[in-house]
C-alpha cells in the first residue's frame, strides 16, 4: 500500500507569514492528490484537488504544487481563520489521507 | 443547498451490526461517487467505502473489508453502509461524502461535501 507522510505535524506561524506543508507518496501517484482544511470542531473542507486546482471558493491565498512523490500546500499569507488541520489525500487508487498538520497562529 | 445528513449511529456491542444512512438533497446523486470517511475523535480521517454513481465500482479499506457494505439508492437519493461483526476500533464518527467529479465512472475522486457524521461507539 502507498503510505502518504505529511510534515510537519504541527506548526506555529505569525499573521502574514508564508506556510508550507509538504506530503509525501511512498510511491508515485501522479498528480492525483487532494488538500483539505479542517476548522476545530468543522469538518473537513476541500481546498485542492489534482494537486495544484483550487476548489471554487477557496481563496487564493492557498495553492498546491508537485507530481509523483513530492506535494506542497501553500499559505501564501497566513490569516487567523487558517487556524485549522490540514490534511492531504491520495486517490488514484486505494484512498489514503495523510496524518495531518495543525497550523496553529504564534 | 447542498447536504448530506447522516443517521443510524448509536452504541453497540462488539460483534453486532449497525446500518448507517445517508440522506443526499441539493445535487443530482445518481451523478456522482459517494464515500464513507471516519475519524475517531480528536484523531486523522480514514476513507471506509466508496461507490460509484452506477454502484457498478465499489471500494473498502482494509480495515473494514469484508464485514462492511457499501450500496445506495438513487431513486431515494440514499447512500448506505451495512456494518457487520463491529469491534471496538470501529468506534468513530463517520461521515458520509460526495465525490468531486461529475459522472465518474468509479468512486477514486476528492471529496467535496461532508456531512456533519453519525458517531458509532462499540462498547460492551
Amino acid at each position: 500500500d502507498i503510505q502518504m507522510t505529511q510534515s510537519p505535524s504541527s506548526l506555529s506561524a505569525s499573521v502574514g507569514d508564508r506556510v508550507t506543508i509538504t506530503c509525501r507518496a511512498s510511491q508515485g501517484i501522479s498528480n492525483y492528490l487532494a488538500w483539505y482544511q479542517q476548522k476545530p470542531g468543522k469538518v473537513p473542507k476541500l481546498l485542492i484537488y489534482a494537486a495544484s486546482t483550487l476548489q471554487s471558493g477557496v481563496p487564493s491565498r492557498f495553492s498546491g504544487s508537485g507530481s509523483g512523490t513530492d506535494f506542497t500546500l501553500t499559505i501564501s499569507s497566513l490569516q487567523p481563520e487558517d487556524v485549522a488541520t490540514y490534511y492531504c489525500q491520495k486517490y488514484n487508487s486505494a484512498l489514503t489521507f495523510g496524518g495531518g498538520t495543525k497550523v496553529e497562529i504564534k | 443547498e447542498v447536504q448530506l445528513v447522516e443517521s443510524g449511529g448509536g452504541l453497540v456491542q462488539p460483534g453486532r451490526s449497525l446500518r448507517l444512512s445517508c440522506a443526499a438533497s441539493g445535487f443530482t446523486f445518481d451523478d456522482y461517487a459517494m464515500h464513507w470517511v471516519r475519524q475517531v475523535p480528536g484523531e486523522g480521517l480514514e476513507w471506509v467505502s466508496g461507490i460509484s454513481w452506477s454502484s457498478s465500482n465499489i471500494g473498502y479499506a482494509d480495515s473494514v473489508k469484508g464485514r462492511f457494505t457499501i450500496s445506495r439508492d438513487n431513486a431515494k437519493n440514499s447512500l448506505y453502509v451495512q456494518m457487520n461483526s463491529l469491534r471496538a476500533e470501529d468506534t468513530a464518527l463517520y461521515y458520509c461524502v460526495k465525490g468531486n467529479h461529475y459522472d465518474n465512472t468509479g468512486y477514486l475522486d476528492a471529496f467535496d461535501i461532508w456531512g456533519q457524521g453519525t458517531m458509532v461507539t462499540v462498547s460492551s
